[in-house]
C-alpha cells in the first residue's frame, strides 16, 4: 500500500535560518502530494500541494517540488519565521480506501515533523 | 466565512458510554471524512461519506460509527467498543471524487475519565 516518510523531529531552528523537511513516499500509480502545517490545539491548514511530477507548490515561501524519479516532496523555506513554529505534515492521495465502491481517495500521512523556530 | 465547525472542542467520556462529535461544513462539498490523530503519528482514517445517505469504512471504524443524512452533516460516535478512545479527532472534506484537495476543522479532543 501507500505510504510516507518524513524526517523525524523535532527540527529547532533560529529565526532567518533555512528549513528543509525531508518527505519521501511510496504509491502505485500518479499521487498527489501535499504538506499540510498543524498549529498547536488546532486542525490542519493546506500549505501546498503538488498534483504532477515536477510540480512546484509554493505559499507563504514554502515550496516543495514533486520529483517522481526520487519519489520525494520536500519541504524547504529560506528564512523561516517564529511565527512558523508547528507540526508539518506530508501527505499523498490516489489511492482507494478499504472496501471502497466510489471514486474517492484517501489521504495517506506521515507521522508528522515538529518545527519550532526561536528568535 | 465558508468552512468547516466541529464540537465540541473538548469531551469527555466515562466507561460504556457512546458519545458523540459533532462536524458541520458550509462548503457545499460532497465528501466527507473522520480521521483520528494519536500523539507522534499521522492521522488514520476512520470513515468517509461521498453522498448523502452513504459511508464507507476506513481502516480504523471498529468501535465508531457515522451518519450522513444532510450534505453538510457528518457526525461520529464514538461507541463502548472503542476501548482506546482518547485521541484527537479531525473531521474533513471535499468538494467530490477523484483527487481534491481535503480541508479540515478544527479538532475534538476526547478524554476518558
Amino acid at each position: 500500500g501507500n505510504s510516507v516518510t518524513q524526517m523525524e523531529g523535532p527540527v529547532t531552528l533560529s529565526e532567518e535560518a533555512f528549513l528543509t523537511i525531508n518527505c519521501t513516499y511510496t504509491a502505485t500509480g500518479y499521487p498527489s502530494l501535499f504538506w499540510y502545517v498543524q498549529y498547536p490545539g488546532e486542525g490542519l491548514q493546506l500549505l501546498l500541494k503538488a498534483t504532477k511530477a515536477d510540480d512546484k507548490g509554493s505559499n507563504k515561501g514554502f515550496e516543495a517540488t514533486y520529483r517522481k524519479e526520487t519519489t520525494s516532496f520536500h519541504l524547504e523555506k529560506g528564512s523561516v519565521q517564529v511565527s512558523d513554529s508547528a507540526v508539518y505534515f506530508c501527505a499523498l492521495t490516489g489511492t482507494r480506501p478499504q472496501n471502497s465502491g466510489g471514486s474517492n481517495y484517501k489521504l495517506t500521512f506521515g507521522k508528522g515533523t515538529l518545527l519550532t523556530v526561536n528568535p | 466565512d465558508g468552512g468547516i465547525t466541529q464540537s465540541p472542542k473538548y469531551l469527555f467520556r466515562k466507561e460504556g458510554q457512546n458519545v458523540t462529535l459533532s462536524c458541520e461544513q458550509n462548503l457545499n462539498h460532497d465528501a466527507m471524512y473522520w480521521y483520528r490523530q494519536d500523539p507522534g503519528q499521522g492521522l488514520r482514517l476512520i470513515y468517509y461519506s461521498q453522498i448523502v445517505n452513504d459511508f464507507q469504512k476506513g481502516d480504523i471504524a471498529e468501535g465508531y460509527s457515522v451518519s450522513r443524512e444532510k450534505k453538510e452533516s457528518f457526525p461520529l460516535t464514538v461507541t463502548s467498543a472503542q476501548k482506546n478512545p482518547t485521541a484527537f479527532y479531525l473531521c474533513a472534506s471535499s468538494s467530490g471524487g477523484g483527487l481534491e484537495t481535503q480541508y479540515f476543522g478544527p479538532g475534538t479532543r476526547l478524554l476518558v475519565l
